[in-house]
């Protein structure tokens, strides 16, 4: 049981450059979530997802996509990849609404 | 979500409890009070979470006032691999939304 896993774990973007970050769960979990966590800051609700094929934006969805076509699977999307959106993302899962969540190791991404 | 105010930081000595408070002055009667730690620059994890009656689990206890306007996050016997950010989360609506503070920043020393 691998619990939430995030891949990569480290990258670095080019201003206007696209990519997806990939998070997985085997946990048989309905809801998944995106957070973003800047330095010194607390973490801010990016998309999150209560099943496969619903997603609802967060706090700060511009400039990010997903999608939810199983229910272990919930890739965040960056296009046009900007400078202020170097942070360090998460992603979790929880069984119910209300409960623990369930959080991955983190992907520490970089915009120059 | 309903407001929460944490002190920005706490020391420790290990071996000793910690007692993290927390306002949720704005709480609402069917709100949950939730606790998160993030070591280092790791995923939050989550520690406990209540109504109205104090709870304890393996990692710690949670005391909450009889009006819950505030909680206290009690961990009995702090070691070292405490040393943490420490979040009190108090989501309205579903919990599918928590919101994460700047929390309290716990430093255990020897």
């Amino acid at each position: 049981n691998a619990g939430v896993t995030q891949t990569p774990k480290f990258r670095i973007l080019k201003i206007g450059q696209s990519m997806t970050l990939q998070c997985a769960q085997d946990m048989n979990h309905n809801y998944m979530y995106w957070y973003r966590q800047d330095p010194g800051m607390g973490l801010k609700l990016i998309y999150y997802s209560v099943g496969a094929g619903i997603t609802d934006k967060g706090e700060v969805p511009n400039g990010y996509n997903v999608s939810r076509s199983t229910t272990e699977d919930f890739p965040l999307r960056l296009e046009l990849a900007a400078p202020s959106q170097t942070s360090v993302y998460f992603c979790a899962s929880s069984l119910l609404s209300t409960g623990e969540l369930f959080f991955g190791e983190g992907s520490r991404l970089t915009v120059l | 979500d309903a407001k929460t105010t944490q002190p920005p930081s706490m020391d420790c000595a290990e071996g000793r409890a910690a007692n993290l408070p927390c306002n949720h002055s704005t709480i609402s009667g069917n709100e949950y009070v939730y606790w998160y730690r993030q070591i280092h620059s790791q995923g939050p994890q989550y520690i406990i979470h209540g109504l109205k009656n104090n709870e304890t689990n393996e990692m710690a206890s949670l005391i909450i006032t009889e009006d819950r306007k505030s909680s206290t996050l009690i961990l009995p016997h702090a070691t070292l691999r405490d040393t943490a950010v420490y979040y009190c989360i108090v989501p309205t609506g579903t919990a599918s939304k928590l919101t994460f503070g700047t929390g309290t920043r716990l430093q255990v020393t020897l």
